[in-house]
C-alpha cells in the first residue's frame, strides 16, 4: 500500500500570504489528487492529474510535482480557503488518502 | 447535472448489518465506476472498494473484505453498500463518490452517517 504522508499536519496563513502543502509518497505515484473539505460537507475536488485545476476552482490554487514528492499551493491565501487539504493516489491498489491538513485562517 | 444523493443516517445495533444508497442522476449509470469512501468523526478519508454499474464487477480495499459488500440497480441508478457485523468501529460517515479515469473523483454525494451503538 502507497502511505502519503501530508506535512504540515496544521497551519494558518494570514489573507494574502502564499500557502504549500506538501504530499510525499511511500513508492513513486504518476499522478496526484487534491481535495479540498469544509467542516461537515464532502471533500470538494481541486485539482486532478497533478496540475490541472478542476472545473470553478480559483486559479490561486495549483499542483505541482512529480515520483514521490508533489505539493499543492494557494497563491493568495483567501478566508475561505480554510479548510482540510487531502491529497490522494490511485497508481496502484488500494487508492489511498493522505491524512489531511488542517488549514486556519490567522 | 451530476447528483448522487445518499439515504439518510442510520442509528444501529451491533452485530447487524446497514445497507446504504447512492442514487445518481444527471449522467450514463453504467459508465464511471461508483466508489465508497469512510471517515470516522475527526479523522481522514478511506477508500472502501468500487463498483462497475455497466457489468457489476467490484474492487475492494483488503482492509473491507467481509465487511462491506457493495451492488448495483441499473434500473434505478442506485448503488448500494451493505455494512455487516457492525462494531463501533464502524461508526461513521459514508461517501459514495464517481471517479473519472484520470479527473478523480468530482462528484460526491453528502455523506451517510452511520452510528453503531446499543
Amino acid at each position: 500500500e502507497i502511505v502519503l504522508t501530508q506535512s504540515p499536519t496544521t497551519t494558518a496563513a494570514s489573507p494574502g500570504e502564499k500557502v504549500t502543502i506538501t504530499c510525499l509518497a511511500s513508492s513513486s505515484v504518476s499522478n496526484m489528487y487534491w481535495y479540498q473539505q469544509k467542516s461537515g460537507a464532502s471533500p470538494k475536488l481541486l485539482i486532478y492529474s497533478t496540475s490541472s485545476l478542476a472545473s470553478g476552482v480559483p486559479d490561486r490554487f495549483s499542483g505541482s510535482g512529480s515520483g514521490t514528492s508533489y505539493s499543492l499551493t494557494i497563491n493568495t491565501m483567501e478566508a475561505e480557503d480554510a479548510a482540510t487539504y487531502y491529497c490522494q493516489q490511485w497508481s496502484s491498489n488500494p487508492l489511498t488518502f493522505g491524512s489531511g491538513t488542517k488549514l486556519e485562517i490567522k | 447535472q451530476v447528483q448522487l444523493q445518499q439515504s439518510g443516517a442510520e442509528l444501529v445495533k451491533p452485530g447487524s448489518s446497514v445497507k446504504i444508497s447512492c442514487k445518481a442522476s444527471g449522467y450514463t449509470f453504467t459508465s464511471y465506476d461508483m466508489h465508497w469512501i469512510k471517515q470516522q468523526p475527526g479523522n481522514g478519508l478511506e477508500w472502501i472498494g468500487w463498483i462497475y454499474p455497466g457489468n457489476g464487477n467490484t474492487k475492494y480495499n483488503q482492509k473491507f473484505n467481509g465487511k462491506a459488500t457493495l451492488t448495483a440497480d441499473k434500473s434505478s441508478s442506485t448503488a448500494y453498500m451493505q455494512l455487516s457485523s457492525l462494531t463501533s468501529e464502524d461508526s461513521a460517515v459514508y461517501f459514495c463518490a464517481r471517479y473519472g479515469r484520470g479527473t478523480g473523483f468530482a462528484y460526491w454525494g453528502q455523506g451517510t452517517l452511520v452510528t453503531v451503538s446499543s
